[in-house]
C-alpha cells in the first residue's frame, strides 16, 4: 500500500520568499513520486515527477523538488514565490501501474 | 494537441438520480482513470481503464461503474447518488503500452452537486 502526507494544510509566504511545501511517503516498492498544482475551478497540472532517475528534480515555474529515500520524503521548494504560485498543492506517490495516491493538498498564499 | 476533455463541466442532480459523466483522453492515450476528489481533500482513486476492461479499482462501492470505448473514451455511471456524491470528478490519461513514467494527465473536472 501507497500513502502520502503533506505537512500543513495551508502555507502563507510573502512574495520574493522561499516556497517550501513538505511531503512524506510511504510505499513497499520503489515510488514514482510527483507534484502538481491545482488552481481555482480547475483540473491538476503536472509540476514535476521523480521516475528513479536523478534525485532532484526540476519542474516548470522555477520549481524543484528532493527525493530523500532515508527520509521518506519529496519536498517542494521554489527560491523566490511570484503572486501566482498562489494555488493549492498536491503531492502524489504512485508506480508503474500508473494509480496514484494523492495527499490531502496544501494551500500555498502569497501576500504582497 | 487536444488534452483530456471532461463532459459536462457541471451538473446537478437529486438523491437517488443517475448521472453519466465522459472523458476523452489525450491523443495517443490508451488508459483512463477516474478519481473523485471531494471539497478540500485530495483526489481518490475510482477506477481505471485498460483495452475497455476495469484494470484497478479503489475503494468505492458498486454504484460506481464505467465503460471504456474502442476510441479510449470513457464513460463513468453513478446510480442511486448520494449527498456525499457530490464532488469534482476527474479524469486522466496515460498511455501505459508506451512510456513507463507512471505520470497521468488530467482534465478539467465535471463538478457534480446533488441535492
Amino acid at each position: 500500500a501507497q500513502s502520502v502526507t503533506q505537512l500543513g494544510s495551508h502555507v502563507s509566504v510573502s512574495e520574493g520568499a522561499l516556497v517550501l511545501l513538505r511531503c512524506n511517503y510511504s510505499s513497499s516498492v520503489p515510488p514514482y513520486l510527483f507534484w502538481y498544482v491545482q488552481y481555482p475551478n480547475q483540473g491538476l497540472q503536472l509540476l514535476l515527477k521523480y521516475t528513479s532517475a536523478a534525485t532532484l528534480v526540476k519542474g516548470i515555474n522555477g520549481f524543484e523538488a528532493e527525493f530523500k529515500k532515508s527520509e521518506t520524503s519529496f519536498h517542494l521548494t521554489k527560491p523566490s514565490a511570484h503572486m501566482s504560485d498562489a494555488a493549492e498543492y498536491f503531492c502524489a506517490v504512485g508506480g508503474s501501474n500508473y494509480k496514484l495516491t494523492f495527499g490531502k493538498g496544501t494551500l500555498l498564499t502569497v501576500n504582497p | 494537441d487536444a488534452g483530456v476533455t471532461q463532459s459536462p463541466t457541471h451538473l446537478i442532480k437529486t438523491r437517488g438520480q443517475q448521472v453519466t459523466l465522459r472523458c476523452s483522453p489525450k491523443s495517443g492515450h490508451d488508459t483512463v482513470s477516474w478519481y473523485q476528489q471531494a471539497l478540500g481533500q485530495g483526489p481518490q482513486f475510482i477506477f481505471q481503464y485498460y483495452e475497455e476492461e476495469e484494470r484497478q479499482r479503489g475503494n468505492f462501492p458498486d454504484r460506481f461503474s464505467g465503460h471504456q470505448f474502442p476510441n479510449y473514451s470513457s464513460e463513468l455511471n453513478v446510480n442511486a447518488l448520494l449527498l456525499g456524491d457530490s464532488a469534482l470528478y476527474l479524469c486522466a490519461s496515460s498511455d501505459i503500452s508506451g512510456s513507463n513514467t507512471g505520470e497521468l494527465f488530467f482534465g478539467e473536472g465535471s463538478r457534480l452537486t446533488v441535492l
